[in-house]
């Protein structure tokens, strides 16, 4: 069953602005992962955060987790053109080697 | 070096054939899936392996068999297509909670 839901749907920015998108989930999680996939391409991993951690940077990116709401939310600092793409938010219910559960993402459009 | 690899990149095929995708990673994962991402982008377990067995079978019908030769490859063979199948398939890998993605096929039934 679907589990994450990304907000808003599709987001257009202008460069150098920030990115926020949104994602809900429904049952309890182990952990939470946030995927980026270009136009025609697979998705790549961006970051992981843990079911007990709060908050997590990784560059541009800054990740935050709220599980008594069951959301997340990813924020993209002075966006670029390149990071025009579609963002998935991913959960697990389990650790180690199991399938994700996406969302149906987030389209973001940066424009130069 | 590709770490997961897919081939064919597309594949446009009639309604009622057998066909075929090949996946291989080089990454010495134990784990590896095929997901399967549709019109609306949305994104959805088929299968998991883990070390050429079965783990996870999604409510798929058994027109799709995955087949692991080795703990590097799992390839997935759909028999009498429909257009219901068309889509974008994933393969991917793990050996801890990140997954590793192929660059996916584009299947069209005609």
């Amino acid at each position: 069953s679907q589990q994450g839901e990304e907000d808003p749907q599709a987001l257009s920015i202008q460069e150098g602005e920030n990115a926020t998108m949104n994602c809900s989930y429904k049952t309890s999680i182990n952990n939470l992962q946030w995927y980026r996939q270009n136009s025609g391409r697979g998705l790549v991993h961006l970051i992981l955060i843990r079911s007990n951690e709060r908050e997590k940077h990784s560059g541009r990116l800054r990740v935050t987790l709220d599980t008594s709401k069951k959301s997340s939310s990813l924020l993209i600092t002075a966006s670029r053109a390149a990071d025009t793409a579609s963002y998935f938010c991913a959960t697990d219910a389990n650790s180690g080697n199991t399938p994700l559960v996406f969302g149906k993402g987030t389209r973001l459009s940066v424009i130069a | 070096d590709t770490a997961v690899s897919q081939t064919p990149k597309y594949l446009v095929t009639q309604m009622g054939n057998d066909k075929s995708i090949k996946c291989e990673q080089n990454l010495g994962h134990d784990t590896m899936y095929w997901y399967k991402q549709d019109s609306k982008k949305f994104l959805k377990i088929m299968f998991s392996y883990n070390n050429k067995e079965l783990i996870i079978n999604e409510t798929v019908p058994n027109r799709f068999s995955p087949k692991s030769p080795d703990k590097a490859h799992l390839n997935l063979h759909i028999n009498s297509l429909e257009l219901g199948d068309s889509a974008v398939y994933f393969c991917a890998s793990s050996q801890d909670n990140t997954q590793y993605f192929g660059p996916g096929t584009r299947l069209t039934v005609l």
